[in-house]
């Protein structure tokens, strides 16, 4: 059971364009959610997150928006960059599960010029 | 470098064999916790430990098994290997293991491949 969907497997995006990824979940005790970036041959690294308190949180030219209604959350790249390119991991957690992430299956990222 | 390290990097073995894979946490993290990552899949959460201790087991195969070590340092331990175990296979380590998510980034390592023949 896929809890955490993100739907697209890959992206292309213009340099300077914006790039949205996506993300779905089914499990509505998912309280926190994060982003993170994964570049060949390293791990995940953290990117941004949003609390289910907040419909937006925003870190310079990278911002995640939270529809609860919806159970989607979507992280906007602008603008968006070559060193961006990157497989995009959304994760979910929920309070009291000693922070086990569950992760989506990853949205690669390309970024051209 | 997230500060986090493992070892090996890469692991090629037969079906059957037993391995062992290494994780060092980042200076002052307690929790350490491991992830596979099959082809194609998203990481799937095995088991975290939290200053020696297990805290939360995710979908871990019964031919797994991990511990964490006085120093902090954390092994998994895969036996009977079959060859769907080939995957990636992450570290993590936190701060803590306070359970609010704000508090508990969690910074992973560079991964260890395992290949199984």
């Amino acid at each position: 059971d896929q809890q955490v969907k993100q739907n697209s497997p890959s992206l292309s995006v213009q340099e300077g364009r914006i790039s949205i990824l996506n993300c779905d979940y089914t499990n509505s005790m998912f309280d926190y959610f994060l982003w993170y970036k994964k570049y060949p041959a390293e791990g995940p690294t953290f990117l941004i997150s949003i609390s289910s308190i907040k419909d937006k949180n925003e870190d310079g030219r990278f911002t995640v928006f939270l529809n609860k209604s919806a159970k989607h959350l979507s992280l906007h790249i602008v603008p968006s960059q070559p060193g961006d390119s990157a497989v995009y991991f959304c994760a979910a957690t929920y309070t009291g599960t000693a922070s086990k992430l569950t992760f989506g299956t990853g949205t690669r990222l390309q970024v051209t010029l | 470098d997230s500060g986090v390290t493992q070892t090996p990097k890469h692991l090629i073995t037969a079906t059957g064999q037993r391995v062992t894979l290494r994780c060092s946490p980042r200076s002052g993290d307690l929790s350490v916790y491991w992830y596979q990552q099959s082809l194609d899949q998203g990481l799937q959460f095995l088991i975290q430990y939290y200053n020696g201790e297990e805290r939360a087991k995710g979908n871990i195969l019964e031919r797994f098994s991990a511990q964490q070590f006085p120093d902090l340092h954390s092994e998994l331990n895969l036996s009977s290997l079959e060859l769907g175990d080939s995957a990636l296979y992450f570290c993590a380590s936190s701060v803590g293991a306070s359970g609010r998510a704000l508090e508990e980034t969690q910074y992973f390592g560079p991964g260890t491949r395992l290949l199984v023949l």
